[in-house]
């Protein structure tokens, strides 16, 4: 079974420009979740996503935003973009119910803002 | 609000040697439990989960965690270390009412000696 695919894997920005990434979960995974991992504030979730609606939310500003298909594949956006925004960009998928909770992650994206 | 603590930021151990990674935990709720590991410019691999039951639990790559409810804690360990163990190891905390949000630990480095 393929694992979480991202797209793309590196991508150069300019402050004020927007950002849009993709993400296709494993095959029946129907949550995707966003986290955004740099060196100074680690791992932090942005927000998930289940049946094509933000389930939860993390603690970042409104230029952060998501949305998921129906075939569960899943894209986040990110608008005026700031240095601050450089990070890398993990999505991750997991089956829901069935007493399961795991997340399998794939590769990220490496957003740098110039 | 859910927090969780690695308490080393670096550790370098021989190779063959034994090692031990802690992680600790404050949350409300029964929480679930994970550990992942980060190789340099890839994602998050899982190596082993904690729900519910056993309190050893086996994970992939030798791996093993014991989960203690009275320390909040769920300290990762490996009898004997390869060099390809040299990685970034996070642990990270979830629970049903939180959905699939997971909280991460700052993460421990480690370093293996030949």
């Amino acid at each position: 079974k393929a694992g979480v695919t991202q797209t793309p894997r590196y991508l150069i920005k300019t402050r004020g420009q927007q950002v849009t990434l993709s993400c296709s979960p494993i095959s029946g995974h129907r949550s995707v979740s966003w986290y955004q991992q740099t060196p100074g504030q680690g791992l932090q979730f942005l927000f998930e996503y289940f049946s094509e609606t933000q389930r939860n939310k993390g603690n970042f500003p409104g230029r952060f935003s998501g949305r998921q298909f129906s075939n569960s594949r899943s894209e986040m956006n990110v608008s005026t973009l700031e240095l601050g925004d450089s990070a890398l960009y993990l999505c991750a998928s997991s089956l829901v119910g069935g007493g399961t909770y795991e997340q399998y992650f794939g590769p990220g994206t490496r957003l740098t803002v110039t | 609000a859910q927090s969780v603590t690695q308490p080393d930021i670096h550790i370098t151990v021989s190779e063959g040697a034994s090692l031990e990674l802690r992680c600790n935990y404050s949350y409300g709720a029964t929480p679930y439990l994970f550990w992942y590991v980060q190789s340099p410019g890839q994602g998050l691999q899982l190596l082993l989960k904690y729900f519910s039951g056993d309190t050893l639990v086996q994970g992939i790559k030798g791996f093993e965690a014991e989960f203690k409810r009275s320390q909040s804690s769920f300290n990762l360990r490996k009898p004997s270390v390869h060099w390809s163990d040299a990685a970034e190891y996070f642990c990270a905390v979830g629970a049903v009412a939180a959905g699939n949000k997971l909280t991460f630990g700052g993460g421990t480095r480690v370093l293996v000696k030949p």
